[in-house]
């Protein structure tokens, strides 16, 4: 069973500078969700992407904005980059898109801007 | 919105010891509580959940317990090991018809040989 992967693992952009991260879900999974991690902190819900539709969207500007595949595979596209978008971005699947339904966490982007 | 809190931010036990960490949530529609652990540069990894259909949930050395009444659960982790020694966070997801994971603010757990 392959687990989530996302790729890259660290990126350095420059405020105003776009970027996109890329995630790859569990095997059979078919729900994508992406947080955001601030070091020390919890991770924040950013947005969840169910059949290739966004069906649930936390409190993060429009500028973040993603995207799901066929594969259910996913992006997440950071527009304007600011310097507090610096952080670790996570993303997690799941098999379903109930509220309880175990979420799994990939590895991380962590995103620097300078 | 759902908001958790979770104490303590740091704990300190001996190899062998019990270590307990508790949260507290706001919203009662949340039903659906997971516990993560997330060692230093990793991903965080599941370890357990609880719905709130059930009051307790066991797994070897883990477990979790649910007061709804309260709005209140806890992780009990027994016989503690080094291997441990990690940041732990609380969750709470509600009934909203997606997955919004609202996660605690972590407690750093040390277990000393």
């Amino acid at each position: 069973e392959t687990g989530v992967t996302q790729s890259p693992t660290h990126l350095i952009k420059t405020r105003g500078q776009q970027v996109t991260l890329r995630c790859s879900s569990q095997s059979g999974h078919n729900t994508v969700s992406w947080y955001q991690q601030a070091l020390g902190q919890g991770p924040q819900f950013i947005f969840q992407y169910y059949r290739e539709e966004e069906n649930g969207r936390g409190n993060f500007p429009p500028r973040f904005s993603g995207l799901q595949f066929p594969n259910y595979s996913s992006e997440l596209n950071v527009n304007a980059l600011e310097l507090d978008d610096s952080a670790l971005y996570l993303c997690a699947s799941s098999p379903g898109a109930s509220s309880n339904q175990p979420q799994h966490f990939g590895d991380g982007t962590r995103l620097s801007i300078l | 919105g759902e908001n958790v809190e979770q104490h303590p931010s740091t704990l300190s036990v001996q190899e062998g010891d019990s270590a307990v960490i508790k949260c507290t949530y706001s919203d009662s529609a949340s039903n659906y509580f997971p516990w993560y652990k997330q060692e230093l540069g990793k991903r965080p990894q599941l370890i357990i959940d609880i719905r709130s259909n059930v009051g307790e949930k066991k797994d070897q050395r883990i477990a979790v317990t649910l007061n709804k009444t309260a709005k209140h659960f806890s992780l009990h982790i027994t016989e503690t090991q080094p291997e441990d020694s990690a940041v732990y966070f609380c969750a709470a997801g509600d009934n909203t018809g997606f997955q919004k994971l609202v996660f605690g603010t972590g407690t750093r757990l040390l277990v000393s040989p």
